[in-house]
C-alpha cells in the first residue's frame, strides 16, 4: 500500500513567523509532489508543484524535495492569519497518474 | 483555467433515494475522480475514470457507480443513499501523463435524512 504521511497538528505559528510543513511518502518510484491548499469548507487548490531534487519558490511559498530521504516539505515564509488551511501533501505514485494524498497538517496562524 | 463544475453545492436526500452528483470539466482532460471527505478521514477515493466509459474502483467503491459517457462528464450515483454516505463531495480532473496536478471542483455537500 503505497502511502503518505503528515503530521496532522494543529500547527500554530505567529504572524510573520515561517511555517514548515512536512510530508513523507513510500512509492520510491514517485515522481512528481504537490502541496494543496484547503480552507475549512472548500476544496483544495493547488499551490505547489515539485519534479526535482532541491528548492522550488514561489512568492512566500518554498517547495523541497529530497527524493533519497523520500520527503517533501512546504515553507511559508511571513505567515499570514490568512494561510491559515489545511495543506495537503500529494505524490504520484499509481497508473494513470493517480495522486495519492496524506491526510493533511492544519495550520494556524495567529496575530 | 481549468474549470471543473460539481452540479449542486449543498444537497439534501432522504434515505433510500437514488442521488446523482454531476461533474464537468472543460479541459479535455482523461482522467476524472471522485473523492469523499471526512473530518479526520482525509480524501478518500471513491471511483476514478482514465477514458469514456471506463472506470476503476478506489478505496470505498460499496454503495456508489459511476457512469462516463462523454469526455467532460463523470457521474456518481448514490444506488440507495444511507445517512452514513453523508459526506463532502469532490470531484478532479486532470492528465494521465506527465508532471501535472489535479483540479478540484468546489464540491457538493450531501447530507442524508
Amino acid at each position: 500500500q503505497k502511502e503518505v504521511e503528515q503530521n496532522s497538528g494543529p500547527l500554530s505559528v505567529p504572524e510573520g513567523a515561517i511555517a514548515s510543513l512536512n510530508c513523507t511518502y513510500s512509492d520510491r518510484g514517485s515522481q512528481s509532489f504537490f502541496w494543496y491548499r484547503q480552507y475549512s469548507g472548500k476544496s483544495p487548490e493547488l499551490i505547489m508543484s515539485i519534479y526535482s531534487n532541491g528548492d522550488k519558490e514561489d512568492g512566500r511559498f518554498t517547495a523541497q524535495l529530497n527524493k533519497a530521504s523520500q520527503y517533501v516539505s512546504l515553507l511559508i515564509r511571513d505567515s499570514q492569519p490568512s494561510d491559515s488551511a489545511t495543506y495537503l501533501c500529494a505524490v504520484n505514485g499509481g497508473g494513470y497518474n493517480k495522486l495519492i494524498f496524506g491526510a493533511g497538517t492544519r495550520l494556524a496562524v495567529h496575530p | 483555467d481549468v474549470k471543473v463544475t460539481q452540479s449542486s453545492r449543498y444537497l439534501v436526500k432522504r434515505t433510500g433515494e437514488k442521488v446523482f452528483l454531476e461533474c464537468v470539466q472543460d479541459m479535455d482532460h482523461e482522467n476524472m475522480f471522485w473523492y469523499r471527505q471526512d473530518p479526520g478521514l482525509g480524501l478518500r477515493l471513491i471511483y476514478f475514470s482514465y477514458d469514456v466509459k471506463m472506470k476503476e474502483k478506489g478505496d470505498i467503491p460499496e454503495g456508489y457507480s459511476v457512469s462516463r459517457e462523454k469526455k467532460e462528464r463523470f457521474s456518481l450515483i448514490l444506488e440507495s443513499a444511507s445517512t452514513n454516505q453523508t459526506s463532502m463531495y469532490l470531484c478532479a480532473s486532470g492528465i494521465n501523463r506527465g508532471n501535472y496536478g489535479y483540479t478540484f471542483g468546489s464540491g457538493t455537500r450531501l447530507t442524508v435524512v
